[in-house]
């Protein structure tokens, strides 16, 4: 079974640009979360998803949003990059049976660069 | 403002010995408490995970032990290898969000 598979791997980008990335879950999972991972502030919640329904948003400017495919993929999008925006955006999957989101899978991120 | 408080921030162990972490929570919300290992370049991989009507919990060379009252948690890492040299992440699980603890880096000298 494929893991989540998230692309791109890496991205440089540069200030005040927008910046879209890709993440495709694990066959049938339905829920989709995103995370901010940086040397300074650990691992952030930015924002999860099922059924194309945001559940639970993080504490991230609305410069920071995401969106869930009917086929379960799901995209976030960054706008007016800053460089303090730097950093390895990672996603997980899972398959969310009933009220519990456990066993969130993560891929290896797309490591982001704001010059 | 961490919600879950990590310690210590690495470790270093011999070959064979045992590895200790431990983590502290303040909100009583949480309901499920997963151990993740990072290597480089990758994504946290889940290891190990227990929900809080459970004290101990136990897969392979690794254990989580659950003090509810104290709303405390710690891994145990058994017979140490160079291949788990890695970073340890503490975390707990509410209203569909992960929150991390800051990470252990444990080195394991052969």
């Amino acid at each position: 079974k494929a893991g989540v598979t998230q692309t791109p791997r890496y991205l440089i980008k540069t200030r005040g640009q927008q910046v879209t990335l890709s993440c495709s879950p694990i066959s049938g999972h339905r829920s989709v979360s995103w995370y901010q991972q940086t040397p300074g502030q650990g691992l952030q919640f930015l924002f999860e998803y099922f059924s194309e329904t945001q559940r639970n948003k993080g504490n991230f400017p609305g410069r920071f949003s995401g969106r869930q495919f009917s086929n379960s993929r799901s995209e976030m999008n960054v706008s007016t990059l800053e460089l303090g925006d730097s950093a390895l955006y990672l996603c997980a999957s899972s398959l969310s049976t009933g009220q519990q989101n456990e066993k969130l899978f993560f891929g290896s991120g797309t490591q982001l660069s704001v010059l | 403002q961490q919600q879950v408080k990590q310690s210590p921030q690495s470790l270093i162990v011999q070959k064979g010995g045992i590895s200790i972490i431990n983590c502290a929570y303040e909100n009583t919300a949480f309901d499920y408490f997963p151990w993740y290992q990072q290597f480089p370049g990758k994504g946290p991989a889940l290891l190990i995970a227990i929900r809080p009507d459970v004290s101990e919990k136990k897969e392979g060379r690794f254990t989580i032990s659950f003090n509810k009252s104290a709303k405390q948690f710690s891994l145990h890492i058994m017979d140490s290898q160079p291949g788990d040299s890695a970073t340890y992440f503490c975390a707990a699980l509410n209203d569909y969000k992960l929150s991390f603890g800051a990470g252990t880096t444990v080195t394991v000298r052969a």
